[in-house]
């Protein structure tokens, strides 16, 4: 166990659909980072927050939005849902997340299915 | 554009052998290097990395990493591999100008008791 927790485990919605998918760090971690993993892009970095705010960016899409809260559990928002957005969506956190020295722990995951 | 390359997207073993993960990156400068594991059914954990100092690393479960700058690579070994070991490999570089993660494609290994 990590220590890094995510929810739901598994969604299933249809397209069009908008869903939040909810993150809490390890204690004492300050930076959550967002993660896509699909059969054909294969793990991809989407963005990361540090202690409440946006830190680094990657390919998000704009129907894609995230936020980190006061308590630093993170949420990652997905609207307007395709097929394609069906993935596995994993969390990491990290102390400080501003050094590339830093090392990120992951979630368990949540699998979103769009139908 | 710059990547993280795994050469073998399944391997099958047999008990006991030796292993072998093949991991090259693209990047120059300095670079932050780790091997990542995930069991069926299970989230990413973290095998070894390396980040300075001896380029031989060792990790848990018996695992270790050579890091050679000259070639670009940061190969995985295990010197007897067993039936739990059957996993997904993921080898992951942090860039010089950066702190995400770049993941190669994955090595599916599966070990046949």
């Amino acid at each position: 166990d990590s220590g890094v927790t995510q929810t739901p485990k598994h969604l299933i919605t249809a397209t069009g659909q908008r869903v939040t998918l909810r993150c809490s760090p390890r204690s004492g971690d300050l930076s959550v980072y967002w993660y896509q993993q699909s059969l054909d892009q294969g793990l991809q970095f989407l963005i990361q927050y540090y202690n409440g705010e946006e830190r680094a960016k990657g390919n998000i899409l704009e129907r894609f939005s995230a936020q980190q809260f006061p308590d630093l559990h993170s949420e990652l928002n997905l609207s307007s849902l395709e097929l394609g957005d069906s993935a596995l969506y994993f969390c990491a956190s990290s102390v400080d997340g501003g050094a590339n020295t830093d090392t990120q722990y992951f979630g368990p995951g949540t699998r979103l299915t769009v139908l | 554009a710059q990547s993280v390359s795994q050469h073998n997207h399944h391997v099958i073993l047999s008990e006991a052998a030796s292993l072998e993960l093949g991991c090259n990156y693209s990047y120059g400068g300095t670079v932050n290097l780790f091997w990542y594991v995930q069991y069926p059914g299970q989230h990413l954990q973290l095998l070894l990395k390396y980040f300075s100092g001896d380029p031989l690393v060792k990790g848990i479960k018996g695992f270790e990493a050579e890091f050679i700058k000259s070639k670009f690579s940061f190969n995985l070994r295990k010197p007897s591999v067993q039936w739990s070991d059957t996993a997904e490999y993921f080898c992951a570089v942090i860039p010089p100008y950066g702190n995400k993660l770049v993941f190669g494609a994955g090595t599916i290994l599966r070990v046949k008791s």
